[in-house]
Protein backbone atom coordinates (compact mmCIF):
# COMPACT_ATOMS: atom_id res chain seq x y z
CA UNK A 1 0.00 0.00 0.00
CA UNK A 2 1.10 3.79 0.02
CA UNK A 3 3.56 4.79 2.56
CA UNK A 4 4.97 8.40 3.22
CA UNK A 5 8.26 8.30 4.70
CA UNK A 6 8.73 11.16 7.14
CA UNK A 7 11.42 12.22 9.26
CA UNK A 8 13.17 12.87 11.31
CA UNK A 9 11.03 11.23 13.70
CA UNK A 10 12.20 13.21 16.79
CA UNK A 11 14.59 16.66 16.58
CA UNK A 12 15.44 18.84 19.66
CA UNK A 13 16.86 22.15 18.65
CA UNK A 14 18.55 25.73 20.27
CA UNK A 15 16.64 27.92 20.36
CA UNK A 16 16.52 30.68 16.90
CA UNK A 17 17.39 27.58 14.62
CA UNK A 18 16.00 26.23 12.07
CA UNK A 19 14.92 22.76 11.76
CA UNK A 20 13.40 20.62 8.62
CA UNK A 21 11.01 18.00 8.05
CA UNK A 22 10.85 15.85 5.15
CA UNK A 23 8.04 13.57 3.75
CA UNK A 24 8.55 11.30 1.12
CA UNK A 25 5.87 9.26 -0.82
CA UNK A 26 7.65 6.25 -1.77
CA UNK A 27 5.42 4.24 -4.06
CA UNK A 28 3.33 6.60 -5.09
CA UNK A 29 2.97 10.32 -6.36
CA UNK A 30 1.72 12.94 -4.10
CA UNK A 31 0.66 15.67 -5.81
CA UNK A 32 -0.65 17.47 -3.06
CA UNK A 33 1.05 16.91 0.58
CA UNK A 34 -0.75 18.21 3.95
CA UNK A 35 0.42 19.63 6.58
CA UNK A 36 -0.71 19.44 10.53
CA UNK A 37 0.76 20.24 14.09
CA UNK A 38 -0.69 18.41 16.95
CA UNK A 39 -0.04 20.27 20.45
CA UNK A 40 -0.60 17.31 23.32
CA UNK A 41 -3.68 16.27 24.17
CA UNK A 42 -5.37 18.40 21.47
CA UNK A 43 -6.35 17.49 17.39
CA UNK A 44 -4.46 18.00 14.34
CA UNK A 45 -4.63 21.21 12.95
CA UNK A 46 -4.39 21.87 9.41
CA UNK A 47 -1.33 24.24 9.02
CA UNK A 48 -1.16 24.06 5.00
CA UNK A 49 -1.58 22.69 1.48
CA UNK A 50 1.09 22.20 -0.89
CA UNK A 51 0.67 21.20 -4.18
CA UNK A 52 3.87 20.36 -6.62
CA UNK A 53 5.26 22.74 -8.06
CA UNK A 54 3.05 25.73 -6.56
CA UNK A 55 3.58 27.62 -3.53
CA UNK A 56 1.85 26.50 -0.55
CA UNK A 57 -1.68 27.49 0.55
CA UNK A 58 -1.55 28.44 4.79
CA UNK A 59 -4.51 28.28 6.85
CA UNK A 60 -5.61 31.40 8.89
CA UNK A 61 -3.23 32.19 11.68
CA UNK A 62 -0.15 30.23 10.53
CA UNK A 63 3.00 32.45 9.59
CA UNK A 64 3.75 31.64 6.21
CA UNK A 65 7.19 32.45 6.92
CA UNK A 66 7.75 31.04 9.86
CA UNK A 67 6.74 27.85 8.31
CA UNK A 68 7.91 27.46 5.12
CA UNK A 69 6.73 24.40 2.59
CA UNK A 70 8.44 23.12 -0.96
CA UNK A 71 6.96 21.11 -2.76
CA UNK A 72 9.26 20.39 -5.44
CA UNK A 73 8.95 17.02 -6.51
CA UNK A 74 6.15 14.30 -6.88
CA UNK A 75 7.41 12.71 -4.21
CA UNK A 76 9.06 15.09 -1.51
CA UNK A 77 7.76 18.01 0.17
CA UNK A 78 9.08 19.75 3.03
CA UNK A 79 8.72 21.98 6.48
CA UNK A 80 10.91 24.06 7.56
CA UNK A 81 10.56 25.67 10.62
CA UNK A 82 12.60 29.27 10.80
CA UNK A 83 13.81 30.35 13.58
CA UNK A 84 12.01 28.33 16.00
CA UNK A 85 11.46 29.05 19.42
CA UNK A 86 9.94 26.82 22.10
CA UNK A 87 6.34 27.61 21.22
CA UNK A 88 6.89 25.84 18.11
CA UNK A 89 7.60 22.51 19.83
CA UNK A 90 4.63 20.05 18.60
CA UNK A 91 4.06 16.68 16.61
CA UNK A 92 3.79 17.71 13.07
CA UNK A 93 2.64 15.22 10.96
CA UNK A 94 2.26 14.97 6.95
CA UNK A 95 0.08 13.37 4.85
CA UNK A 96 -0.48 12.67 0.95
CA UNK A 97 -3.99 12.54 -0.80
CA UNK A 98 -3.80 10.02 -2.87
CA UNK A 99 -6.60 8.21 -5.13
CA UNK A 100 -9.75 7.38 -4.06
CA UNK A 101 -10.04 10.38 -1.53
CA UNK A 102 -7.90 8.64 0.91
CA UNK A 103 -5.10 9.89 3.07
CA UNK A 104 -1.49 8.61 3.82
CA UNK A 105 0.25 9.82 6.94
CA UNK A 106 3.87 10.25 8.03
CA UNK A 107 4.68 8.77 11.62
CA UNK A 108 4.98 12.60 12.43
CA UNK A 109 7.71 14.51 13.79
CA UNK A 110 8.23 15.53 17.44
CA UNK A 111 10.03 18.71 17.47
CA UNK A 112 11.41 20.00 21.03
CA UNK A 113 12.75 23.87 20.87
CA UNK A 114 14.87 24.36 24.04
CA UNK B 1 -18.17 25.09 7.20
CA UNK B 2 -17.47 21.57 8.07
CA UNK B 3 -17.45 20.72 11.76
CA UNK B 4 -16.88 17.43 13.48
CA UNK B 5 -17.93 17.02 17.12
CA UNK B 6 -16.35 14.31 19.31
CA UNK B 7 -18.04 14.77 22.49
CA UNK B 8 -16.54 11.98 24.60
CA UNK B 9 -12.94 13.38 25.87
CA UNK B 10 -11.81 10.30 27.49
CA UNK B 11 -13.70 7.02 27.81
CA UNK B 12 -12.44 4.29 30.44
CA UNK B 13 -13.68 0.85 30.64
CA UNK B 14 -12.62 -2.39 31.80
CA UNK B 15 -11.10 -5.24 29.34
CA UNK B 16 -14.05 -6.78 27.20
CA UNK B 17 -16.33 -4.09 27.66
CA UNK B 18 -17.79 -2.90 24.23
CA UNK B 19 -16.84 0.47 23.88
CA UNK B 20 -18.88 2.97 21.71
CA UNK B 21 -17.57 6.54 20.24
CA UNK B 22 -19.53 9.16 19.33
CA UNK B 23 -19.04 11.35 16.38
CA UNK B 24 -21.73 14.04 14.57
CA UNK B 25 -20.91 15.85 11.67
CA UNK B 26 -21.43 19.64 9.49
CA UNK B 27 -21.81 19.82 6.37
CA UNK B 28 -23.86 21.80 3.38
CA UNK B 29 -22.10 19.03 1.11
CA UNK B 30 -23.97 16.27 -0.22
CA UNK B 31 -20.58 14.27 -1.41
CA UNK B 32 -18.60 13.52 1.93
CA UNK B 33 -15.92 11.51 3.60
CA UNK B 34 -15.91 10.30 7.05
CA UNK B 35 -13.13 8.56 8.71
CA UNK B 36 -11.38 7.13 11.61
CA UNK B 37 -7.92 6.99 12.94
CA UNK B 38 -6.56 5.76 16.19
CA UNK B 39 -3.56 7.31 16.95
CA UNK B 40 -1.51 5.54 19.78
CA UNK B 41 0.99 6.62 22.23
CA UNK B 42 3.78 6.38 19.68
CA UNK B 43 1.74 9.25 17.32
CA UNK B 44 1.82 7.64 14.56
CA UNK B 45 -1.80 7.76 12.78
CA UNK B 46 -3.57 4.35 11.97
CA UNK B 47 -6.17 4.81 9.33
CA UNK B 48 -9.01 2.42 10.39
CA UNK B 49 -11.95 3.43 8.00
CA UNK B 50 -13.79 5.83 4.91
CA UNK B 51 -17.26 5.90 4.30
CA UNK B 52 -18.65 8.07 1.32
CA UNK B 53 -21.83 9.87 1.84
CA UNK B 54 -23.54 7.08 -0.56
CA UNK B 55 -22.50 4.45 1.38
CA UNK B 56 -24.60 4.07 4.42
CA UNK B 57 -24.52 0.56 5.07
CA UNK B 58 -22.90 -0.29 8.47
CA UNK B 59 -19.74 -2.04 8.77
CA UNK B 60 -18.35 -4.42 10.90
CA UNK B 61 -14.23 -5.83 10.22
CA UNK B 62 -13.43 -7.66 13.40
CA UNK B 63 -14.06 -6.64 16.61
CA UNK B 64 -14.50 -3.09 15.26
CA UNK B 65 -18.11 -1.74 13.84
CA UNK B 66 -19.64 1.64 12.41
CA UNK B 67 -22.75 3.22 12.33
CA UNK B 68 -23.49 5.54 9.62
CA UNK B 69 -26.55 7.40 10.07
CA UNK B 70 -26.93 10.43 7.82
CA UNK B 71 -30.11 11.03 9.23
CA UNK B 72 -28.46 12.42 12.60
CA UNK B 73 -25.21 13.23 10.89
CA UNK B 74 -23.55 10.28 12.78
CA UNK B 75 -21.09 8.21 12.27
CA UNK B 76 -20.47 6.56 15.54
CA UNK B 77 -17.62 3.67 16.04
CA UNK B 78 -18.17 0.39 18.38
CA UNK B 79 -14.79 -1.42 19.46
CA UNK B 80 -16.90 -4.64 21.02
CA UNK B 81 -15.16 -6.87 23.80
CA UNK B 82 -12.49 -4.28 23.85
CA UNK B 83 -8.03 -5.13 24.55
CA UNK B 84 -5.67 -3.35 26.31
CA UNK B 85 -4.18 -2.82 22.73
CA UNK B 86 -7.14 -0.66 22.11
CA UNK B 87 -6.16 2.19 24.14
CA UNK B 88 -5.89 5.11 21.90
CA UNK B 89 -6.75 8.43 21.07
CA UNK B 90 -9.67 7.65 18.29
CA UNK B 91 -10.36 10.61 15.94
CA UNK B 92 -13.29 11.27 13.79
CA UNK B 93 -12.67 12.86 10.10
CA UNK B 94 -14.54 14.77 7.13
CA UNK B 95 -13.70 15.98 3.83
CA UNK B 96 -15.69 16.95 0.85
CA UNK B 97 -15.31 18.73 -2.41
CA UNK B 98 -15.93 22.57 -1.55
CA UNK B 99 -13.37 22.74 0.63
CA UNK B 100 -10.97 20.48 -1.80
CA UNK B 101 -11.35 17.40 -0.07
CA UNK B 102 -9.01 18.45 3.36
CA UNK B 103 -9.52 16.48 6.44
CA UNK B 104 -11.37 18.12 9.53
CA UNK B 105 -10.13 16.51 12.67
CA UNK B 106 -12.65 16.09 15.49
CA UNK B 107 -11.09 16.73 19.21
CA UNK B 108 -10.41 12.96 19.61
CA UNK B 109 -11.44 10.51 22.37
CA UNK B 110 -9.38 9.00 24.56
CA UNK B 111 -10.03 5.28 25.03
CA UNK B 112 -8.19 3.70 28.35
CA UNK B 113 -9.15 -0.26 28.66
CA UNK B 114 -7.94 -1.16 32.29
CA UNK B 115 -6.96 -4.77 32.62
Amino acid sequence: GAVVSQHPSRVICKSGTSVKIECRSLDFQATTMFWYRQFPKQSLMLMATSNEGSKATYEQGVEKDKFLINHASLTLSTLTVTSAHPEDSSFYICSAKGTNYGYTFGSGTRLTVV
Amino acid sequence: AQKVTQAQTEISVVEKEDVTLDCVYETRDTTYYLFWYKQPPSGELVFLIRRNSFDEQNEISGRYSWNFQKSTSSFNFTITASQVVDSAVYFCALSHRSNDYKLSFGAGTTVTVRA
